[in-house]
């Protein structure tokens, strides 16, 4: 079953402005992390957050965890129309080594 | 930079062959893994293996085998095709550990089974 899930499924907005994900999940983790897909394409990790740490910033990006809630956030500032991709988070729930569970997305739609 | 290579793009089989899918990492990766992606399903874990010669189900291996003789190679195997594994597979590796398993990705095969 799905560990991560992502709201909004889908997000679409103007160039320059922000766009906020979420993603919730159901139990305890170690790590949670985000990553980017573009159409057709692999995935690419982006952040890493730990189960204890709040925040975490990386370029544009800014990852938040609020383990009490179990839930993230992923906040891209300034988007960019090479932004456009679905961007997915996913948890160590089976521990590490043993492979993540991934959410089923949200895919974000920068218009120029 | 970590490159994670799979052996085709885009495959087109028929109902009943064997298929066979390969990925290859070069950085000594301990952990392999192979996903399914569709639409509205997400990924989902077929196999993963953490060392040569071993193998874990994840999710949904129903319909799947998987073969690492080598470190840097991780074989997914559908023993029968069929219409219902028509789909976007993903290998991923990474490297072993409880905090560090960011996982890398290859580009995928989008294999159509007719």
């Amino acid at each position: 079953s799905q560990q991560g899930e992502e709201d909004p499924q889908a997000l679409s907005i103007q160039e320059g402005e922000n766009a906020t994900m979420n993603c919730s999940y159901k139990t305890s983790i170690n790590n949670l992390q985000w990553y980017r897909q573009n159409s057709g394409r692999g995935l690419v990790h982006l952040i890493l957050i730990r189960s204890n740490e709040r925040e975490k910033h990386s370029g544009r990006l800014r990852v938040t965890l609020d383990t009490s809630k179990k839930s993230s956030s992923l906040l891209i500032t300034a988007s960019r129309a090479a932004d456009t991709a679905s961007y997915f988070c996913a948890t160590d729930a089976r521990g590490g080594a043993d492979g993540l569970t991934f959410g089923k997305g949200t895919h974000l739609i920068i218009q120029p | 930079d970590v490159k994670v290579t799979q052996s085709s793009r885009y495959l087109v089989k028929r109902t009943g062959e064997k298929v066979f899918l390969e990925c290859v990492q070069d950085m000594d990766h301990e952990n392999m893994f192979w996903y399914r992606q569709d639409p509205g399903l997400g990924l989902r874990l077929i196999y993963f293996s953490y060392d040569v010669k071993m193998k874990e189900k994840g999710d949904i291996p129903e319909g799947y085998s998987v073969s690492r003789e080598k470190k840097e190679r991780f074989s997914l195997i559908l023993e029968s095709a069929s219409t219902n594994q028509t789909s976007m597979y993903l290998c991923a590796s990474s490297l072993s550990g409880e905090i560090t398993d960011t996982q890398y990705f290859g580009p995928g095969t989008r294999l159509t089974v007719l």
